[in-house]
């Protein structure tokens, strides 16, 4: 059974730092790409990174590249999301999700098949 | 990048059909096949239902398909039941300013 379970999320200020964790399981870790998307209370969800399974390629969306960055460790099936300069707007629930695919943005690849519980990140002084 | 648009809103009886749409433009629906849809449950993760425009996981119903026409696709949940009241998100990948993917609005379901 797949599992991705997140961890890091919590209470900062505006300026700070943060960075989330997402352990796998139940699949090759390894093969595929991943991603964060977050969900702010009561709206919608918004892509935020995603990583190639070799981290030979990432992505950001505008309104956190240059503040966030992607990375993660295939030994530890780990994925994480370094976040600074965080602003309330981004106040979210930050879900890890798997791809389907093997290469960021190619064609086999762009859906997102598996979902942790998420991650809560609250900006706020 | 703009948000995809999804009615806000749609419902159906029991065993009824319904379709909700996702609009956007050439840079993503409309110019891409890489279009797809979750289904979120109150306090739940979201859930892939359809992926690729109108391919199906196999463990998600076959009353749920999906199509394109243009810069919009479409979502239909035939015999409508209880259990597909929902909020409902479409995706696109998008290569306006970089590549990246774009949501749509969301549309929350009732069955009436």
């Amino acid at each position: 059974e797949v599992q991705l379970v997140e961890s890091g999320g919590g209470l900062v200020q505006p300026g700070r730092s943060l960075r989330l964790s997402c352990t796998a399981s139940g699949f090759t870790f390894a093969d595929y790409v991943m991603h964060w998307v977050r969900q702010a209370p009561g709206k919608g969800l918004e892509w935020v990174s995603g990583i190639n399974r070799n981290s030979g390629s990432v992505g950001y969306a505008v309104s956190v590249k240059g503040r966030f960055t992607i990375s993660r460790d295939n030994a530890k099936n780990s994925l994480y999301l370094q976040m600074n300069s965080l602003r309330p707007e981004d106040t979210a629930l930050y879900y890890c999700t798997k791809d389907v695919g093997f290469t960021l943005f190619s064609p086999g690849a762009n859906a997102f098949d598996y979902w942790g519980q998420g991650s809560l990140v609250t900006v706020s002084s | 990048q703009s948000a995809l648009t999804q009615p806000a809103s749609v419902s159906g009886s029991p065993g009824q059909s319904i379709t909700i749409s996702c609009t956007g433009t050439s840079d993503d629906v409309g110019g891409y096949n890489f279009v797809s849809w979750y289904q979120q449950h109150p306090g739940q993760a979201p859930k892939l239902i359809i992926y690729d425009v109108s391919n199906r996981p196999s463990s998600v119903s076959n009353r749920l398909s999906g199509s394109k026409s243009g810069n919009t696709a479409s979502l239909t949940i035939s015999g409508l039941q209880a259990e597909d009241e929902a909020d409902y998100f479409c995706s696109s990948y998008t290569s306006i300013i970089t590549p990246s993917y774009v949501f749509g609005t969301g549309t929350k379901v009732t069955v009436l």
